[in-house]
């Protein structure tokens, strides 16, 4: 199976600019969650999606936005972006058992630069 | 207040030794779920193990275990036979469950360094 892919992997932009991640989870997770990490503020959730859902979302201000389409794969968006949106953009996709445990692949991620 | 605490900001282990990672966490929630995440040098985040509240046994996953003790609120992470490939910053997560929505909750992560 190929593992959770995200593109681009490196991105610059400027100010003010938008921008749009993607991630493709493994084929037949259903479920993607994104996260942000800078040096700064850690670790933070962004959202998570579920059949096309937006199932749970992060403390983040509406710039932030995600989708998730037919085929499960994701996109995130960022508008009007800031010098602090420079961070590594994690995206995991998750499956669950009827046992009720849970393995979560990440994929590469995404560093984003914004100048 | 912290949420998840990480009390360790560094730790050395000889190679083949047990180590013991700490995490204590905070919530009122009766349903929640803890994880631990290995992020090597190159960037990429691996998760490593999971524990519900209600599972009654340590989750175990190869040479990761998880010491949960719910009364204190503590998810350590315990790697058996420490290898140089599990130098790496360790995170602890924790997800609460309220009203059927999520909140995902990171601590601020525990630099290993396994020596040879």
């Amino acid at each position: 199976k190929a593992g959770v892919t995200q593109t681009p992997r490196y991105l610059i932009k400027t100010r003010g600019q938008q921008v749009t991640l993607s991630c493709s989870p493994i084929s037949g997770h259903r479920s993607v969650s994104w996260y942000q990490q800078t040096p700064g503020q850690g670790l933070q959730f962004l959202f998570e999606y579920f059949s096309e859902t937006q199932r749970n979302k992060g403390n983040f201000p509406g710039r932030f936005s995600g989708r998730q389409f037919s085929n499960s794969r994701s996109e995130m968006n960022v508008s009007t972006l800031e010098l602090g949106d420079s961070a590594l953009y994690l995206c995991a996709s998750s499956l669950k058992t009827r046992q009720g445990q849970e393995t979560q692949y990440f994929g590469p991620g995404t560093r984003l630069l914004v100048l | 207040a912290q949420k998840i605490t990480q009390t360790q900001p560094g730790m050395f282990v000889q190679e083949k030794e047990a180590v013991t990672l700490d995490c204590t966490y905070d919530t009122s929630d009766q349903s929640y779920g803890l994880f631990w995440y290995k992020q090597p040098s190159s960037g990429e985040m691996i998760f490593l193990i999971y524990q519900g509240s209600y599972d009654e046994q340590n989750a175990t996953e190869g040479r990761y275990s998880l010491n949960f003790q719910k009364a204190r609120k503590s998810a350590n992470l315990v790697i058996s036979a420490s290898q140089l490939g599990d130098s790496a910053m360790y995170f602890c997560a924790m997800r609460e469950s309220t009203s059927g929505t999520y909140k995902y909750i990171f601590g601020t992560g525990t630099r290993l360094k396994v020596l040879a």
